[in-house]
């Protein structure tokens, strides 16, 4: 069956580096788009990014500058990078998917970030 | 970006009731807006596609309509298990999501 599963450090200081892990199965990622979404502690989702099925990436363009979308199709992973982490990055971080671009038929379980010293 | 205006922020209402959710887009969005349900602790979960499709396994008790710029999420006869958060997403462009309306048992 199609499962997501986000994983990667619950901690990371000010003004690090950011490195998460979505490992998907049941699907290719060649055939689907693989997005983050993030959500704040108690508020709203807000898209990060994506990477097509093709290899293509985009962008939020609010977080362009800091984030870095990849995937290694072999291991059926796709990678979230962002620098300059602040205070304000603190939430939780899901990776999801979609065919065509369009809505998110399936989410990871998310995985919470902190940010703190 | 495209912005999405989701209304009310919170809802209370009784079971069996009916309640109505709003979305407006800041442009036409040709129905290309999805509806998700998020209960406590939990990632979002699907219920509406294509502003009116609904999504499988979810009851028919939910609804979903609109066109151009103004779309709703209606759910029939209110029960416990539908206290959850409720978020609208376009996807015409870049994905956007409304802010979230948060729905209450009264």
């Amino acid at each position: 069956q199609v499962q997501l599963k986000e994983s990667g450090p619950g901690l990371v200081q000010p003004s690090q580096t950011l490195s998460l892990t979505c490992t998907v199965s049941g699907f290719s990622l060649t055939s689907y788009n693989v997005h983050w979404v993030r959500q704040p502690p108690g508020k709203g989702l807000e898209w990060m990014g994506r990477m097509r099925y093709n290899g293509d990436t985009s962008y939020n363009s609010a977080l362009k500058s800091r984030l870095s979308i990849s995937r290694d199709t072999s291991k059926n992973q796709v990678f979230l990078k962002m620098n300059s982490l602040q205070t304000d990055d603190t939430g939780t971080y899901y990776c999801t998917r979609d065919w065509a671009p369009g809505y998110f038929d399936y989410w990871g379980q998310g995985v919470m970030v902190t940010v703190s010293s | 970006d495209i912005q999405m205006t989701q209304s009310p922020a919170s809802l209370s209402a009784s079971l069996g009731e009916t309640v109505t959710i709003e979305c407006r887009a800041s442009e036409d969005i040709y129905s290309n807006l999805a509806w998700y349900q998020q209960k406590p602790g939990n990632s979002p979960q699907l219920l509406i596609y294509d502003a009116n499709s609904l999504a499988d396994g979810v009851p028919s008790r939910f609804s979903g309509s609109g066109s151009g710029t103004q779309y709703s999420l209606k759910i029939n006869s209110l029960q416990s298990e539908d206290v959850a958060s409720y978020f609208c997403q376009q996807y015409n462009n870049y994905p956007t999501f409304g802010s979230g309306t948060k729905l209450e048992i009264k």
